[in-house]
């Protein structure tokens, strides 16, 4: 079973415009919540993150909305640049018993000049 | 500051020839660590997870095994390796990602590409 499911699999957004990401999860128990992008050839690397105790987290163009009773987040990337593409995944976990991080399936962004 | 190191980088390698990839963790102690794999254009599949020495676990049941001979040391192999096992092999860390994060946060390596003929 998906814990996490994301989508859409693949976006492709003109420069300036904004790209949308959004996942959902099943277990409510999961109280971290990050985002991870990756470059062709090499490891993810963490973007952004959020508690379940805020709706809204930003940071710089990247901002994370969080909707606790529809258990779903998104992540929004405004004013898209070429080199925001990327593959996106999101994630969630738990912080006590914390030993898996369920990932989404990943979105490829490529975004045109 | 703590790193994460992952070699090799690159690996092609025949079907039925062993396997090892290793991964070490500097500037912490007593890591949770994990292997990943990711398929060309897909998602991550988590593979083993470890929280100690000697500790594995693993999450699909497979052609692959994974040891923790030292604290910050985590190591993948295969006796024989198979076609399928082709893929991108990330290694990664569970700490403290300080005030920032608020969390425990997931910290990758730079991955091992491998690929079987």
């Amino acid at each position: 079973q998906q814990q996490v499911k994301q989508s859409p699999q693949s976006l492709i957004v003109q420069k300036g415009g904004i790209s949308i990401i959004n996942c959902a999860y099943e277990n409510t128990a999961f109280d971290y919540f990050p985002w991870y992008q990756q470059f062709p050839g090499k490891g993810p690397a963490l973007l952004i993150a959020i508690r379940p105790d805020v709706s809204e987290k930003k940071e710089g163009r990247f901002t994370i909305s969080f909707n606790k009773s529809a258990k779903q987040f998104s992540l929004h990337i405004m004013d898209s640049q070429p080199g925001d593409s990327a593959t996106y995944f999101c994630a969630a976990s738990r912080e006590d018993t914390g030993n898996q991080f369920y990932f989404g399936t990943g979105t490829s962004l490529t975004v045109i000049p | 500051s703590q790193t994460i190191h992952q070699w090799p980088a690159t690996l092609v390698q025949p079907v039925g020839s062993p396997l090892s990839l290793e991964c070490t963790v500097e500037g912490t102690s007593n890591p949770n660590l994990y292997w990943y794999r990711q398929a060309a254009g897909r998602g991550l599949q988590l593979l083993f997870y470890s929280v100690g020495i000697g500790q594995i676990s693993s999450e699909v049941p497979q052609n692959l095994s994974a040891s923790r001979p030292q604290d910050r040391q985590f190591i993948l192999s295969s006796k024989k390796l198979l076609l399928s096992d082709s893929g991108f092999y990330l290694c990664a860390w569970r700490g403290w990602g300080g005030r920032k994060s608020g969390a425990n946060v997931l910290t990758f390596g730079a991955g091992s590409r491998l690929t079987v003929l």
